[in-house]
C-alpha cells in the first residue's frame, strides 16, 4: 500500500539558516508525483514543490529544492535561508496509483517548522 | 494553478442545525473535487471524492447522510453537514485537480455549540 513518512513531529531553525524537512515514501508504481504543502495558522495550503518520478533533476522552486532519491525513496525538502514567515506545518504527499482525476494524494502526518529570530 | 474560492472561512452553529460549506473553482472546470477535514494538529484527512453530475464517492467511515456533497456544475462543490453536533466541530477544506497539481481552498473552521 502506498504510504508517506514524515518522522519528525517538529523542527526548530535559527533564522538565515537552512533547513531540511524528512519525507519517505511507499509505493509499488513506477510513475508517481510527490509534493510538498505549507500550512501556516491560518490553515490554507500553500503549494510549495512538486517531483516526478521520471524527473532526473530534483525539483527547485526559489528557496525551496526537494532532494529526491529515488532508489532510497525520500523526497525532503530543503529550506534555504529561513524566514520566520516559514514558520508553518509543512506536509509531504504522494499522488496515488492509478488513472484519471480521481487520483487522491496520500498525505503525511507533518512536520512543524518553527523559525527562531 | 486553479483559483479556488471556499466559503465560509468560518462559522458558528447550534448543535441540530445544519451548516453548508461552498467551494468554487473560479477560472478552471472542476470535474472532480476533494474534501478533507482536519483536526488541531493533525493531517488532512480525505473524506470524499466529489464528481460533477454524479454522487460523490466517500472513504470508509464517512457517513453520507451525515456530510452531504452536491457537485451540481463545474465551478461549484457543496459540503453540507447535516444535524451538526460538536464533535463535527473542525476544519474543513476543499481542493481541485488541475493537471499534475492541486489547489486548495483557504478552508473552513467550523465550531459546533
Amino acid at each position: 500500500a502506498q504510504k508517506i513518512t514524515q518522522t519528525q513531529p517538529g523542527m526548530f531553525v535559527q533564522e538565515k539558516e537552512a533547513v531540511t524537512l524528512d519525507c519517505t515514501y511507499d509505493t509499488s508504481d513506477q510513475s508517481y508525483g510527490l509534493f510538498w504543502y505549507k500550512q501556516p495558522s491560518s490553515g490554507e495550503m500553500i503549494f510549495l514543490i512538486y517531483q516526478g518520478s521520471y524527473d532526473e533533476q530534483n525539483a527547485t522552486e526559489g528557496r525551496y529544492s526537494l532532494n529526491f532519491q529515488k532508489a532510497r525513496k525520500s523526497a525532503n525538502l530543503v529550506i534555504s535561508a529561513s524566514q520566520l514567515g516559514d514558520s508553518a506545518m509543512y506536509f509531504c504527499a504522494m499522488r496515488e496509483l492509478g488513472a484519471g482525476n480521481n487520483r487522491k494524494l496520500i498525505w503525511g502526518l507533518g512536520t512543524s517548522l518553527a523559525v527562531n529570530p | 494553478g486553479a483559483v479556488v474560492s471556499q466559503h465560509p472561512s468560518w462559522v458558528i452553529c447550534k448543535s441540530g442545525t445544519s451548516v453548508k460549506i461552498e467551494c468554487r473553482s473560479l477560472d478552471f472546470q472542476a470535474t472532480t473535487m476533494f474534501w478533507y477535514r482536519q483536526f488541531p494538529k493533525q493531517s488532512l484527512m480525505l473524506m470524499a471524492t466529489s464528481n460533477e453530475g454524479s454522487k460523490a464517492t466517500y472513504e470508509q467511515g464517512v457517513e453520507k447522510d451525515k456530510f452531504l456533497i452536491n457537485h451540481a456544475s463545474l465551478t461549484l462543490s457543496t459540503l453540507t453537514v447535516t444535524s451538526a453536533h460538536p464533535e463535527d466541530s473542525s476544519f474543513y477544506i476543499c481542493s481541485v485537480r488541475q493537471g499534475l497539481g492541486y489547489t486548495f481552498g483557504s478552508g473552513t473552521r467550523l465550531t459546533v455549540v
